[in-house]
């Protein structure tokens, strides 16, 4: 079975531009999370589609991050303008659904950014 | 707010012996937990999990202990192994909404396994 499939590996953007990221997630996993993981610091939600819908977006910057999942299964997620602070790791993750069952999230290997 | 907490950033243990992380949390809402293992440069891997019906669950050289009234888990790995070395952090699972589960994390714990 593979994984989950996240591009680019590495990036590194001056402060302001934009940048974009994406992610494939195990096939026929309807969950998809994106987290933001700061040096120091555990992974940090910042949006989690079921299909194509949102279902929690609460600690999403969105005056300037936004995500889509078109037809429930890719999903990008872009930053613009991008701030020195969003320098992180971002992973992206997706698990099965079973309804009122709790399924562990398998994560890819993330998008290391660096903001400059 | 953390919710899930792991005071201890870093723990060194020989090989052998038990190694053991804790983890604390706060949001009575999680009814289950999970531990995952990341080593540098690749995402987390899922480890164990462990259902807030149960105080324990076992898998190996790996088991994570349950104390609800504490707000406490712990994992316990017997023996540890150098191949263990790694960022182990805990995760609490909590209901976001239409049967859909929400993961939260600690800021981990950094494992070294002396040979």
């Amino acid at each position: 079975e593979a994984g989950v499939a996240q591009s680019p590996r590495y990036k590194i953007i001056e402060k302001r531009q934009s940048v974009a990221f994406w992610c494939n997630p195990i096939s026929g996993h309807a969950t998809l999370y994106w987290y933001q993981q700061i040096l120091g610091q555990g992974p940090k939600l910042l949006i989690q589609f079921q299909n194509n819908g949102v279902v929690d977006d609460s600690q999403l910057p969105k005056d300037r991050f936004s995500a889509e999942r078109l037809k429930g299964v890719d999903s990008t997620l872009k930053i613009q303008p991008a701030k020195l602070e969003d320098s992180a790791v971002y992973l992206c993750a997706s698990s099965k659904w079973q309804r009122d069952l709790p399924t562990e999230a398998f994560f890819g290997q993330g998008t290391r950014l660096t903001v400059v | 707010d953390q919710q899930v907490k792991q005071n201890s950033p870093s723990l060194s243990v020989q090989e052998g012996r038990i190694s053991i992380l804790n983890c604390d949390y706060t949001n009575s809402m999680f009814d289950y937990f999970l531990w995952y293992k990341k080593y540098p440069a690749e995402g987390p891997t899922f480890l164990i999990s462990i259902s807030s019906i149960k105080d324990k669950n076992e898998d190996g050289r790996f088991t994570v202990f349950l104390n609800k009234s504490a707000k406490h888990l712990s994992l316990h790995i017997v023996p540890s192994q150098p191949g263990d070395s790694a960022v182990y952090f805990c995760a609490a699972s909590a209901d976001s909404g239409a049967g859909s589960y929400q993961l939260t994390f600690g800021k981990g714990t950094k494992l070294s396994v002396i040979p």
